[in-house]
């Protein structure tokens, strides 16, 4: 059963206007979500990480928000650029279990000029 | 070469073969993973070494059988696999053990077994 989830496969968005990625998760001793960016034939890139200390994180274009109590986090990027079309991976892990991750299905994201 | 650097990119093999994939990292870090990527499949996290030494088998067949001889190196070795073992496989390296060291990940090895 899958702990980390992403709904939507993917997002079609204009240029300029927001990107919205959202990801659910299962697993209560999750305690740390991150947010990577894939493009075809490379690698994922980390690209932002927020704690469960915290409800929102942001960093340039990207903000990430976090909600406890509904299992949820949802990435922000404003405004979108046509760079962005990529997939997102939702990615989140347990502090007492150390550096094992455990990612979303992803989210690819269209971003039209 | 900068970063973490995987070979080969792309590997064909029948299921009687044994090859080996090959990670690289250059960054200094003390901790070494392998995913699979399967299609239409989230990332699937199969080993993980921490100072040379394995802290993780996610319940991985024997026919994957890791190797990691320095902190600089990680190698798959593969041997009698399955065609449903083709898929992107993915190294990545982090400075620590620590969830919140980031993850820096390879291009991946496209393999098929035919």
């Amino acid at each position: 059963d899958q702990q980390v989830k992403q709904n939507s496969p993917s997002l079609s968005v204009q240029e300029g206007r927001i990107s919205i990625l959202n990801c659910d998760y299962t697993n209560s001793m999750f305690d740390y979500f991150l947010w990577y960016k894939k493009y075809p034939a490379e690698g994922p890139t980390f690209l932002i990480s927020i704690s469960s200390i915290k409800d929102k994180n942001e960093d340039g274009r990207f903000t990430v928000f976090l909600n406890k109590s509904a299992k949820h986090l949802s990435l922000h990027i404003v405004p979108s650029q046509p760079g962005d079309s990529a997939v997102y991976f939702c990615a989140a892990s347990a502090g007492a279990a150390g550096n094992k991750l455990t990612f979303g299905g992803g989210t690819r994201v269209l971003v039209k000029p | 070469e900068t970063g973490v650097t995987q070979t080969p990119r792309h590997l064909v093999m029948g299921m009687t073969n044994k090859k080996s994939l090959k990670c690289e990292q250059h960054l200094g870090h003390n901790a070494m993973y392998w995913y699979k990527q399967s299609a239409k499949k989230p990332l699937e996290l199969m080993f993980v070494y921490n100072f040379k030494e394995q802290t993780e088998n996610n319940s991985v067949p024997s026919r994957f059988s890791p190797e990691c001889p320095n902190s600089s190196h990680l190698f798959l070795h593969l041997h009698t696999l399955q065609p449903e073992d083709s898929a992107l496989y993915l190294c990545a390296s982090s400075l620590g053990e620590s969830s919140y060291n980031e993850q820096f990940f390879g291009p991946g090895t496209r393999l098929t077994v035919l």
